[in-house]
């Protein structure tokens, strides 16, 4: 079946340093969702693609979906504090239209001050 | 912040009673979801609903039933909590009838089965 599959599993890095984490798929996605989840919050989306090769960014995120349609990056430049939390990938689950969800595994991050 | 209120927040019961978890959206939004979350397993899928009445199974449906008898709300329901439900769940909408295929979350449910 469908799973995605992200790296690292975790980070610790200090304020500052830029962030690179990955999702990848055996199987096609035409979509690709970045969520951030805080301790005790729900997922917050932070960026959607919708194209091969799309490349979007939001503040210090950018995001980019892969040529082959089976990876997605997210980049974090300059990372603060507020950065910390787990960030998860998502894409359409199976072939049918009604928006449902699969997740990576998701990726912790840590921000030393 | 999508309008999604899910209660309670936290709960703690006993194996073998019945639990059910409350999603009410303000958001009209026709699709609503239902996720568990565990270390490990990012979020999956427990039961979704593309309508009043509509509903369908996700990956992880044993155990669980869900309802929706209006736009707005959303219930999941552990027939006999089992201490492997011990879990946080979340509830989600998504608005099909648009291009973006994105879902937004509630805060969160988190259960605890002793």
């Amino acid at each position: 079946g469908q799973q995605l599959n992200q790296s690292p599993q975790s980070m610790f890095i200090q304020e500052g340093e830029d962030v690179s984490m990955n999702c990848t798929s055996s199987s096609i996605f035409n979509t690709w969702l970045w969520y951030k989840q805080e301790p005790g919050e729900g997922p917050v989306l932070l960026i959607a693609l919708y194209k091969a090769g799309e490349l979007t960014s939001n503040g210090r995120l950018t995001a980019q979906f892969g040529i082959t349609r089976k990876d997605s990056f997210l980049n974090i430049s300059a990372s603060i504090p507020s950065d910390v939390g787990i960030y998860f990938c998502a894409g359409p689950h199976g072939s049918s239209n009604t928006g449902k969800l699969i997740f990576g595994q998701g990726t912790t991050l840590q921000v030393k001050p | 912040d999508a309008g999604i209120t899910q209660s309670p927040r936290h709960k703690v019961t006993e194996t073998g009673t019945p639990v059910t978890l409350r999603c009410h959206q303000t958001e009209n939004h026709r699709y609503m979801y239902w996720y568990r979350q565990d270390p490990g397993h990012g979020l999956r899928l427990i039961h979704y609903s593309y309508g009043v009445k509509d509903t369908d199974k996700g990956e992880v449906s044993d155990g669980y039933s869900v309802s929706r008898s209006k736009t707005e709300d959303f219930l999941l329901t552990l027939e006999s909590a089992t201490s492997s439900q011990t879990s946080v769940y979340f509830c989600a909408i998504s608005d099909r009838d648009r291009v973006n295929t994105e879902a937004f979350f509630g805060q969160g449910t988190r259960l605890t089965v002793v």
